[in-house]
């Protein structure tokens, strides 16, 4: 079965340190790859999004994310981290081909906490 | 206005009852979805639908049954609620444009619901 893993439940940081969330994902046909934020109390947002092209996608806030097909990953990186950045984030994989297409599949997600 | 409202936003319920939480859309979207999000496991499919007339069973359908009456309306039912369907509830779309052009997900705000 497909599946989406985040290496981390819970990273802690200062602010201003970089960040770089792990994502793998088990599917060998095309994907579309998704990063996902949950402030506190909130619904999910999209962070950023890969379909085809360059890549080293840039999201919202200063976020960006690097797919690697080879590895069968999609890390979310942050140079600087704030305070406000402190959320759940998930990883999200779309299979783009064959019965399964379509179909959406989250990560168990990791807590960042930014002290500040 | 939202473009994906759930109904309601809060609910408990009593053990064995039945209960329907309620998706609608404006976004014209064909897909939609049934999530659920427990701590520690991120979101977890119960039910999608890829248009009025399909309806696929997720990771954890059972306990769990949907309808969809219309393309902009995906309902989630439980049939005899128990205490550990305790959790939050989130309906999502997304729509498909061709191969390799599927949309990102949009989520509504979260149904959350607790049995007693």
């Amino acid at each position: 079965a497909q599946s989406v893993s985040q290496h981390n439940h819970h990273v802690i940081l200062s602010e201003a340190a970089s960040l770089e969330l792990g994502c793998n994902y088990s599917y060998g046909g095309t994907v579309n790859l998704f990063w996902y934020v949950q402030y506190p109390g909130q619904h999910l947002q999209l962070l950023l999004k890969y379909f085809s092209g360059d890549p080293l996608v840039k999201g919202i806030k200063g976020f960006e994310a690097e797919f690697i097909k080879s590895k069968f990953s999609f890390n979310l990186r942050k140079p600087s981290v704030q305070w406000s950045d402190t959320a759940e984030y998930f990883c999200a994989v779309m299979l783009n081909y064959g019965g399964s297409q379509g179909n959406l599949i989250f990560g168990k997600g990791t807590k960042l906490s930014v002290k500040p | 206005d939202a473009d994906v409202t759930q109904t309601p936003r809060n609910r408990i319920t009593k053990t064995g009852k039945r209960i329907m939480l309620e998706c609608s859309q404006t976004k014209g979207h064909d897909r939609m979805y049934w999530y659920r999000q427990d701590p520690g496991l991120g979101l977890r499919l119960i039910y999608y639908s890829f248009d009025v007339k399909d309806i696929n069973k997720g990771e954890i359908s059972d306990g769990y049954s949907v309808s969809r009456q219309a393309q902009a309306k995906f309902s989630l039912s439980l049939e005899s609620a128990i205490p550990n369907q305790t959790a939050l509830y989130f309906c999502a779309t997304t729509h498909v444009r061709g191969r390799g052009k599927n949309t990102e997900a949009f989520f509504g705000q979260g149904t959350r619901l607790t049995v007693v």
